[in-house]
């Protein structure tokens, strides 16, 4: 079964508001989370890093402002899009590292689609 | 050149064939990944290899350390097996590097 959850599975909102995704680990805890992003077609994008309890570490280009991401738990990170354009359509894929299997093994979440009208 | 590159992009087959898809990295890794990605987006960890052989059901993957490659067959394929499969190698240090992934469709 899935150990990795995001909600919500898809959302849409009206440009120049905010949306906030959950990522969560259901079985087991997870040290570190990763966000990615996918454009149609193309490949995962690693956007941030996050250990539960410090500030999250953004890949270059990604705008740590527009995207703030929050891992308060051992058990769940959001992150949050804020004032969002249309650009910022995109598939968003989390995945979490922790004390389940191999402590290497990433587990992805189910992803969030976010169409900004 | 990309860190990791896939072949084929694109794959058709007809249902019952074997498949092969495969990856070649350039970089040092401590392990690999082959993920799958069904329409819709949902994506499923199928393996995770740091040597040699794994199979699971109707899935084999294999690596060869030495020449930096990995292999990932699905022996009487199915429609259902239709998804996008994406390799992606983890660098020391822990961070993935996503190949771009091999769209494929099996045809009944």
């Amino acid at each position: 079964g899935a150990v990795v959850s995001q909600h919500p599975s898809r959302v849409i909102c009206k440009s120049g508001t905010s949306v906030k995704i959950e990522c969560r680990s259901l079985d087991f805890q997870a040290t570190t989370m990763f966000w990615y992003r996918q454009f149609p077609k193309k490949s995962l994008m690693l956007m941030a890093t996050s250990n539960e309890g410090s500030k999250a570490t953004y890949e270059q280009g990604v705008e740590k402002d527009k995207f703030l991401i929050n891992h308060a738990s051992l058990t769940l990170s959001t992150l949050t899009v804020t004032s969002a354009h249309p650009e910022d359509s995109s598939f968003y894929i989390c995945s979490a590292r922790g004390d389940r299997g191999r402590t290497d093994t990433q587990y992805f979440g189910p992803g969030t689609r976010l169409t900004v009208l | 050149k990309n860190e990791v590159e896939q072949s084929p992009q694109n794959l058709t087959a007809q249902e019952g064939e074997f498949i092969t898809i495969n990856c070649s990295y350039s970089v040092g890794i401590s392990a690999l990944h082959w993920l799958q990605q069904h329409p819709g987006g949902g994506i499923v960890s199928l393996f995770m290899l740091s040597s040699g052989k794994k199979k699971h059901g109707r899935l084999i993957a294999t690596i060869n350390i030495q020449e930096k490659h990995s292999s990932l067959h699905i022996t009487a394929s199915h429609p259902r097996d239709s998804a996008v499969y994406i390799c992606a190698v983890m660098e020391y240090g822990n961070k993935l590097v996503f190949g771009a992934g091999t769209i494929l469709r099996v045809k009944s």
